[in-house]
């Protein structure tokens, strides 16, 4: 079945430091990648999503490429700021395996980012 | 302002007394569904709907109900929780069931089963 891994947290980093928290999954098909962000007592808010190989997700300065060939969907930021330290989801949603749009997640990956 | 209302946000519970989570959208989705989200564990689907009067199971449905009368609402009904279902509840929407499309996240519910 599908699956996704990503780093295991706590990552902690100091304010303007680049960021990379590693995500790689296994899918039937094609499917769409997402990253999506957990704030402290808040739901998850898609943070970007890629719907084919090769295609770049960005928003707020995280990036993402979906890379096919290596089956990962890795995010990064050039310089991170305090108001990031979240939690990281990175997520798959593929059409076959039931469940319509049903998210496959990963485990999470929390960021604190220190001054 | 568009949003997934849940309720309540926390709950304290004793093992067998039925319970509720409301889960309502103001954003005329077509596709709800309930995860639930525990350590080490991410973020699993319990039930899904693709539109009103159309539900499902997702990946563990078990000790669990749903229903879809309305579009707007979803509720999660767990007729005998046990303390194995003490976990972070997410309820969600999207336009439609296509994989491309958004997920609406609500801000969850804590519930704890004793």
């Amino acid at each position: 079945g599908d699956s996704v891994t990503q780093m295991e947290g706590p990552v902690t980093l100091s304010e303007e430091a680049f960021l990379t928290i590693n995500c790689t999954y296994t899918a039937t098909g094609y499917p769409s990648l997402f990253w999506y962000v957990q704030y402290p007592g808040e739901g998850l808010q898609l943070l970007l999503k890629a719907t084919k190989a090769d295609d770049k997700g960005s928003n707020k300065g995280f990036e993402a490429t979906y890379r096919k060939e290596t089956t990962s969907f890795h995010l990064e930021k050039g310089s991170v700021q305090v108001s990031d330290s979240a939690v990281y989801f990175c997520a798959l949603s593929d059409g076959f395996t039931g469940g319509g749009n049903k998210l496959t997640f990963g485990t999470g990956t929390q960021l604190k980012v220190e001054l | 302002e568009a949003q997934v209302t849940q309720n309540p946000r926390y709950l304290i519970t004793v093992t067998g007394k039925k319970l509720t989570v409301t889960c309502s959208q103001n954003m005329n989705h077509e596709y709800m569904s309930w995860y639930r989200q525990d350590p080490g564990l991410g973020l699993r689907q319990i039930y899904y709907s693709m539109n009103v009067e159309v539900t499902d199971k997702g990946d563990v449905p078990e000790g669990y109900k749903v229903s879809r009368k309305e579009k707007r609402n979803f509720p999660l009904i767990l007729e005998s929780p046990s303390p194995n279902q003490t976990s972070l509840y997410f309820c969600a929407s999207s336009l439609s069931g296509r994989i491309t499309y958004e997920q609406y996240f609500g801000p969850g519910t804590r519930l704890t089963v004793t």
